[in-house]
């Protein structure tokens, strides 16, 4: 059980546009910042966003993050078929002794 | 150009060790924090221990008193060390560069991966 929560799965169409919503706490997204992954199948996670909503270099505005309360948003518009991954949240626990957090991830499929 | 590159991994049986390494380049080890991370089959990424560039060591729960990070700053190469392995303990690990503020704290680069594999 993740200490945040992500939807298992999210589908949408290629060119349409997609949310994965994370869920946590006050002791976490609550005061803290949320960065998000990308892992394509096979491959090692890759940071998408960071600090809520910067991009690192070379990451698409397509892609796009917000946060409001203990809710964090991943958002990807214009999706693709290599978009096809899953998508994980992570932040900081500050109630926790090991608090570094993920959620427990989400399945994009591009129809 | 960053670059993280495991080793280490393999096929173990319960109850024995292992020494995970991360070669890295493009930067120094010792002055970040650098932590594991490992994925279960078919599971979601669970962080596994970090060592600040003060040399502060910390781990989660399941696997304190069991595994220990370490670094050799001559050789710009992450270590841990695992011992009394278990069957839960099969994941592949990865190594990855910790950045910003605690409060703001995310994994900008990762390494491949390397599989560890506990059974009998």
């Amino acid at each position: 059980q993740s200490v945040l929560t992500q939807p298992p799965s999210v589908s949408a169409a290629p060119g349409q546009k997609v949310t994965i919503s994370c869920s946590g706490s006050s002791s976490n997204i609550g005061n803290n910042y949320v960065s998000w992954y990308q892992q394509l199948p096979g491959t090692a996670p890759k940071l998408l966003i960071y600090e809520n909503n910067k991009r690192p270099s070379g990451i698409p505005d397509r892609f796009s993050g917000s946060k409001s309360g203990t809710s964090a948003t991943l958002g990807i518009t214009g999706l693709q078929t290599g978009d096809e991954a899953d998508y994980y949240c992570g932040t900081w626990d500050s109630s926790l002794s090991a608090p570094r957090v993920f959620g427990g991830g989400t399945k994009l499929t591009v129809l | 150009e960053v670059q993280l590159v495991e080793s280490g991994g393999g096929l173990v049986q319960p109850g024995g060790s292992l020494r995970l390494s991360c070669a890295a380049s493009g930067f120094t080890v010792s002055s970040n924090y650098m932590s594991w991370v490992r994925q279960a089959p078919g599971k979601g990424l669970e962080w596994v221990s970090v060592i600040y560039s003060g040399g502060s060591t910390y781990y989660a729960d399941s696997v304190k008193g069991r595994f220990t990070i370490s670094r050799d700053n001559s050789k710009n190469t992450l270590y841990l060390q695992m011992n009394s392995l278990r069957a839960e303990d099969t994941a592949v690990y990865y190594c990855a560069r910790e950045r910003g503020p605690i409060v703001a704290t995310f994994f900008d680069y990762w390494g491949q991966g390397t599989l560890v594999t506990v059974s009998s």
